[in-house]
C-alpha cells in the first residue's frame, strides 16, 4: 500500500529538548515536504526536498532542520524546541510532473507536537 | 499579501444543495492548482487538480480563471459526507518548488 508514515503521532516535550519527527514514504517520490498547520494560518511549508541531499527552505524554516540522506526518509529536527513550535505537523510526498507525475501530494497522518 | 486567500466560512448547507467556493491567488506566475479536502485535523487529501479548461469529477467541478487569478470549486447535490474543510493549493512557477495553501473553507452539510 502506498503511504507516508510519520512518527511519533503525538509528542509532548519541554523547551530546549531536541527532538526528531521521522517521515518515510514507499512511493519512490523525489519530492518531500514538511508543513505545520496552525489555526487561522493554514498549512505552511517548513522545508522541502527535491531529491537526496537537496533541501530548500519553505516559508517558515526558523527553528527547524531537515536532512535527506535517503530517498524514502525525510526527518524533521527541532534542535531546541520552543512553545511557539507547538503545532500539527504534516509530512508530504509528491509525484513530480518532471517524471510524468502530477504534483499530487500524499500526506502522512500528522504529528501533534506540544512544547511546554 | 497572502499567496492564497479563501473565505473561511463556515458554509452550512442542506443536503442536496449546490455550493461554490472561490479562492484567489496573488502570483500571476502560478502554474499548478489543486483542491484538497481535510477532515477534522486529519491529513489533507487531494480532491482534484484544476486545469485551465476546467474539469469535472462526478458532483465536483473546478474552474480556473487566470485573468482574475482565482479558482473555484462547485459541489452539486451535497451529501452529508461532503462536510469537511476544503483547501485551495497553488504552486507558482517562479518561487522554486513551493506549494502555498489557503487557510481552508469549512463546509457542513445539514440533514
Amino acid at each position: 500500500e502506498a503511504q507516508v508514515t510519520q512518527n511519533p503521532r503525538y509528542l509532548i516535550t519541554v523547551t530546549g529538548k531536541k527532538l526528531t519527527v521521522t517521515c518515510s514514504q514507499n512511493m519512490n517520490h523525489e519530492y518531500m515536504s514538511w508543513y505545520r498547520q496552525d489555526p487561522g494560518l493554514g498549512l505552511r511549508q517548513i522545508y522541502y526536498s527535491m531529491n537526496v541531499e537537496v533541501t530548500d527552505k519553505g516559508d517558515v524554516p526558523e527553528g527547524y532542520k531537515v536532512s535527506r540522506k535517503e530517498k524514502r526518509n525525510f526527518p524533521l529536527i527541532l534542535e531546541s524546541p520552543s512553545p511557539n513550535q507547538t503545532s500539527l505537523y504534516f509530512c508530504a510526498s509528491t509525484t513530480s510532473w518532471r517524471v510524468g507525475g502530477t504534483d499530487t501530494q500524499y500526506f502522512g497522518p500528522g504529528t501533534r507536537l506540544t512544547v511546554l | 499579501r497572502k499567496e492564497v486567500e479563501q473565505d473561511p466560512g463556515p458554509f452550512n448547507v442542506p443536503e442536496g444543495a449546490t455550493v461554490a467556493f472561490n479562492c484567489t491567488y496573488s502570483n500571476s506566475a502560478s502554474q499548478s492548482f489543486f483542491w484538497y479536502r481535510q477532515d477534522c485535523r486529519k491529513e489533507p487529501k487531494l480532491l482534484m487538480s484544476v486545469y485551465s479548461s476546467g474539469n469535472e469529477d462526478g458532483r465536483f467541478t473546478a474552474q480556473l480563471n487566470r485573468a482574475s487569478q482565482y479558482i473555484s470549486l462547485l459541489i452539486r447535490d451535497s451529501k452529508l459526507s461532503d462536510s469537511a474543510t476544503y483547501l485551495c493549493v497553488v504552486k507558482p512557477r517562479n518561487t522554486g518548488n513551493q506549494f502555498y495553501f489557503g487557510t481552508g473553507t469549512s463546509l457542513t452539510v445539514i440533514p
